[in-house]
Order: structure tokens, then sequence, then C-alpha cells
């Protein structure tokens, strides 16, 4: 069966320092991995995917993640925080239904908070 | 354009009540989803359907009837509200995954209708 455990339930950085957001995943095959960003009172909007290519996968606003299938995890980070990343983020593995259509399964997600 | 739309974006209702909500994406994609947000934030796909069939039905009350007219409108109506169906309701559309399978394929979000039963 396919999870995802987000590690932090929150993480508070300051404007300009880096930022990482743990997730470590569980899948009986090679798994597809997302990070989507939902803002507050926002719909959700994906930052990036990895689909078993290049294991660094660069997403929008500067976001990036490396998936590590010896560890299992699949790490967002930022060099440098801007405030307008403050926002909810989720951790989402993908079950895949006959082809014609896939199930996300989605961590219980971290609120990024982020101090001037 | 937006390519997943939804409406309403807010819908107060008291208890007892049958409501819609309707999604239509843009997008020319295949497959429609339905996914539940509760008050702790958790994400949970509620119904999938592919070409206007259901594909994925994951244990929802039967209070809810998701409705697919064609494959890029997919309504979900709700029968005898109940308070515990507070939550924000997301609509999402992929392209068919064909043989390949669907797996990778990114889902498109809309901006959700949020749900308030009094």
């Amino acid at each position: 069966a396919q999870s995802v455990t987000q590690l932090d339930s929150h993480v508070s950085v300051s404007e300009g320092t880096p930022v990482l957001l743990r997730c470590n995943y569980s899948s009986s095959y090679s798994p597809s991995l997302f990070w989507y960003v939902q803002h507050p009172n926002k719909g959700l909007q994906l930052l990036l995917k990895y689909t078993s290519a290049a294991t660094l996968v660069k997403g929008i606003n500067g976001f990036e993640a490396e998936f590590k299938k010896s560890e299992t995890s699949f790490h967002l980070t930022k060099p440098s925080a801007h405030m307008s990343d403050a926002a909810e983020y989720f951790c989402v593995v993908s079950m895949n239904y006959g082809g014609a259509t896939n199930k996300l399964i989605f961590g219980t997600g971290t609120l990024l908070a982020v101090q001037p | 354009d937006t390519a997943v739309s939804q409406t309403p974006k807010y819908l107060v209702t008291q208890m007892g009540n049958d409501k819609s909500i309707k999604c239509e994406q843009n997008l020319g994609h295949d497959t429609m989803y339905w996914y539940k947000q509760d008050s702790k934030k958790f994400l949970k796909i509620m119904f999938s359907y592919n070409n206007k069939e259901l594909i994925i039905n994951e244990t929802v009350p039967n209070r809810f009837s998701p409705k697919s007219p064609d494959k890029a409108h997919l309504n979900l109506h709700i029968n005898s509200l109940e308070l515990g169906d507070s939550a924000v309701y997301f609509c999402a559309s992929s392209q068919d995954g064909g043989l390949r399978g669907a797996k990778g394929n990114t889902i498109y979000f809309g901006e959700g209708s949020w749900l308030t039963v009094v």
C-alpha cells in the first residue's frame, strides 16, 4: 500500500533562510510523488512532481525536491524563504487504477510560517 | 481562463437540506475527481470518473451522488446534509493514462467549495 508521512506539522523560518519540509513515502512499487501547496482559503497548486526520471526535481517558485530511494524520502527545499511562501504544503503519492485514473494519497500537511 | 472551475465557492446551509456543487474543466481531460478536505486539512478522494464512468468510490455515504453529464463536467449532489459534511470539497481533473497508466499524470485542482452545514 502507498502512503506518505510528513514529519513536521509546523515549520517556522525567517525570511531569506532555507526551507526544508520533510516527507517519507511507502510504496510497493516505483512511486510517483508530488508536492502541492495550498495558500489560505485557496485551492491546491502543484509545485513539482517526480515520475521516475531525474531524481532532483525542480518546481515553481524556486522549490525543488530530491527523490532518495534508499531513504524513501522526497523532501522539499528552497534556498531562501519569501513571505509569500507561507502556506500549507502537502506531500502526495499517486496510486494507479488500471490506467484510466489515479488516486492521490495525501500527507497530513506541513504549515510553513515565514517570519519577517 | 480557469482550468478547473467549481461553484459555488462558499455555501452555508441548514441540516437536512439538499445541495449541489458543480464542476467543469476546460483542459480536455478524461478523468475527473472529487476530494474532501476536513477541518484538520486532511484531503481524501471521494470519487473518480473517467469518460462519464465511475471508477473510484471511496466508501462515501450514498447521500453523496456524483453526476457526470459529459467528460468535462462532474457535479456533486448531497442529500440530507449533516453537520459532519461541513468541509472543503475540491474538484480535480487529469488526463487518462492509457496503457502506461495514469500514475504520473498531474491532477489539476479547482479552487474549492467551502460547505458549512448549520
